[in-house]
């Protein structure tokens, strides 16, 4: 079974340009996660969809981060413009449903912004 | 609101002897509670959950964790660590019903000795 996928892996900015990260769920998982992990802390929920609809985007950023989730499949997140504080590791999740135990994550994009 | 308190950045072992990480929690109501491990460059993977039943519970690896009501934790532990399990582990809660949001403890890095 193909694990959650992210790209890219790797990205390097500067402060105030754009940004955009991909992630393709599981196949069949209805939840799909954006996390921000900055260095040295856990992961911070930014936006939960199910399927294409939000459940919980309480601590997304909403001034620069959006986040789509379109068909209830793939997801792009986005941060316009970029911040130094931003720099972070963007982790995806997926799970089955809302009320499932276990997320899959995938690899994670690495920010830096300079 | 609920959260997660991992009161030891870093925990080292040697191989072979047993390992604990430690984790207190803080919800109100009957709390969900994981815990996940981080490999370096990788995603988070799942380990076990508490969901509700039997307060010891089994998981992937040989780790296994006991739910504490009482004293409101969820210790990881090991019997005999490995050189393998050198990894940072999250522990991380959620409220039971009619709440969705998964909340992560700021992890502790775990080095087996060897």
């Amino acid at each position: 079974e193909a694990g959650v996928a992210q790209s890219p892996r790797y990205k390097i900015i500067e402060k105030r340009q754009s940004v955009a990260f991909w992630c393709n769920p599981i196949s069949g998982h209805a939840t799909l996660y954006w996390y921000q992990q900055i260095l040295g802390q856990g992961p911070k929920l930014l936006i939960q969809f199910q399927n294409n609809g939000v459940v919980d985007d309480s601590q997304l950023p909403k001034d620069r981060f959006s986040a789509e989730r379109l068909k209830g499949v793939d997801s792009t997140l986005k941060i316009q413009p970029a911040k130094l504080e931003d720099s972070a590791v963007y982790l995806c999740a997926s799970s089955s449903g809302l009320d499932a135990g276990e997320l899959f994550f995938g690899e994670g994009s690495r920010l830096t912004v300079l | 609101a609920q959260s997660v308190a991992q009161p030891e950045d870093q925990v080292n072992v040697a191989e072979g002897n047993p390992l604990t990480v430690k984790c207190t929690y803080s919800v109100s109501g009957n709390p969900y509670l994981f815990w996940y491990v981080q490999y370096p460059n990788r995603g988070l993977q799942f380990l076990l959950k508490y969901i509700t039943g039997d307060n010891l519970v089994k998981g992937s690896y040989g780790f296994e964790a006991e739910f504490n009501k009482s004293q409101t934790s969820f210790h990881l532990k090991k019997p005999s660590a490995l050189v393998s399990d050198s990894a940072l582990y999250f522990c991380a809660v959620r409220l039971g019903a009619g709440s969705y949001q998964l909340t992560f403890g700021k992890g502790t890095k775990l080095s087996v000795i060897p």
